[in-house]
């Protein structure tokens, strides 16, 4: 699985948008990029994840650059409740042996009010 | 749907002592498996399984064993336990299909190994 790069941590206001950044240069082109999220003391929790096309659910939206070497996580109006480490996982999304999710050490965002 | 169950929330040891933490699913997701996270780390898979009577070790393996006897149980079972094995334990479930979406977690077990 291609290894990411995050900032460590970002801040953005309540009601703001946040954009989170993820490099992933040596991505493969059966590899999927997923986003993760973990509050605080719980079990992580899916966002989104998507392969070329830009994707968008009830929770945010992902950009994946034409290259696919970068990608975007955008939580439109944050909250004070999406403070939490946010993880970007590039794995294929074929079920094979194994199917881990590597999570490495994610982006700690805080909301602000 | 309850989701991920895990239990207990919290256990603490004395080294050398066993326990199963116990982990349960009502999705119908064949896939399933165990992670831990140490301050301040990442999550890093200990043993999974594609389905009853099926498990395979993932990245962390030693000093804990998994059996699948039904699709909605996946217990962790801790040998002989050391203070290096002080972690949160999260389990997961998931689709087993032609592509692996969204994982499910589990609140997660702290564990103290004294």
């Amino acid at each position: 699985d291609a290894k990411t790069t995050q900032p460590t941590s970002m801040d953005c206001a309540e009601g703001r948008a946040a954009n989170l950044p993820c490099n992933h240069s040596t991505i493969s082109g059966n590899e999927y990029v997923y986003w993760y999220r973990q509050i605080h003391s719980q079990g992580p929790q899916y966002i989104i994840h998507g392969l070329k096309n830009n994707e968008t659910n009830e929770m945010a939206s992902l950009i994946i650059t034409e290259d696919r070497k970068s990608s975007t996580l955008i939580l439109p109006h944050a909250t004070l409740r999406d403070t939490a480490v946010y993880y970007c996982i590039v794995r294929v999304a074929e079920v094979t042996s194994g199917s881990r999710l590597t999570f490495g050490e994610g982006t700690q965002l805080t909301v602000n009010p | 749907n309850a989701g991920v169950t895990q239990t207990p929330k919290f256990q603490v040891l004395k080294t050398g002592q066993s326990m199963t933490l116990q982990c349960a699913q009502d999705m119908n997701h064949e896939y399933m498996s165990w992670y831990r996270q140490d301050p301040g780390m990442g999550l890093r898979l200990i043993h999974y399984s594609v389905g009853a009577g099926i498990t395979d070790q993932g990245e962390v393996p030693n000093g804990y064993n998994v059996s699948r006897s039904t699709t909605e149980d996946f217990p962790l079972r801790l040998l002989s336990a050391a203070p290096s094995q002080t972690s949160v334990y999260f389990c997961a479930s998931g689709l087993w299909g032609s592509e692996m979406r969204e994982q499910y977690f589990g609140p997660g077990t702290r564990l103290t190994v004294t």
